[in-house]
């Protein structure tokens, strides 16, 4: 199983500011993906970290927005850019490793802008 | 991928056996079926997958049905740390795992 640590865990951020959040795993491993996570709400997929490349974005989801890097095999930064309340959320890093079936989740990064 | 459709919420006493239904309908022949789930401030954790064959492991059992358009996850023996919503995701492979609603399962002493 990977372990994987998100920092920050929680965050209060004023309007207009940016946020990186940072994932770092145990392993090195094949894919990592982030989610948002609304308040109540299920979790939406952003985007796919791809290392050495430019990430794949989900439909809704911009590289303005949500610059993603993934430098290697064990790390990647999501950045929350010009921040408004309704970027409020939780959001997840994921990651899997090729040919595995089960996909591990950190504990997530509460943001709240205000 | 296949849509899915799950009961918003179910409730379970302890000690009993919770079934979770899912439908799949539109499920294609070489998909998966995944359940994850959430608990309160928790990143979700895997919990079994199967394509056709029933599957069981220490956490739950899957059921798929001989279609393969519904399936229903067992926990066998709930207990309160069961609490949690319960997410059914069909899909090709694990690299794009697309979230539904899910279930919220409450079980109660």
């Amino acid at each position: 199983s990977a372990v994987i640590s998100q920092k920050p865990s929680r965050d209060i951020c004023q309007r207009g500011t940016s946020l990186t959040i940072q994932c770092q795993v145990d392993s090195q491993v094949t894919m990592m993906f982030w989610y948002r996570q609304q308040p109540g709400q299920s979790l939406t997929l952003i985007a796919t970290a791809n290392q050495g490349s430019e990430a794949t974005y989900e439909s809704g989801f911009v590289i303005d927005k949500f610059p993603i890097s993934r430098p290697n095999l064990t790390f990647s930064t999501l950045t929350v850019s010009n921040m408004s309340p309704e970027d409020s959320s939780i959001y997840l890093c994921s990651v899997l490793d090729r040919g595995d079936t089960e996909a591990f989740f950190g504990q997530g990064t509460r943001l709240t802008v205000v | 991928d296949a849509k899915t459709t799950q009961p918003p919420s179910m409730d379970c006493a302890e000690g009993r056996a919770a079934n979770l239904p899912c439908n799949h309908s539109t499920i294609s022949g070489n998909e998966y079926v995944y359940w994850y789930r959430q608990i309160h401030s928790q990143g979700p954790q895997y919990i079994i997958h199967g394509l056709k064959n029933n599957e069981t492991n220490e956490m739950a059992s899957l059921i798929i049905t001989e279609d393969r358009k519904s399936s229903t996850l067992i926990l066998p023996h709930a207990t309160l740390r069961d609490t949690a919503v319960y997410y059914c995701i069909v899909s090709r492979n694990t690299d794009k795992l697309i979230f539904g609603t899910g279930t919220r399962l409450q079980v109660f002493p």
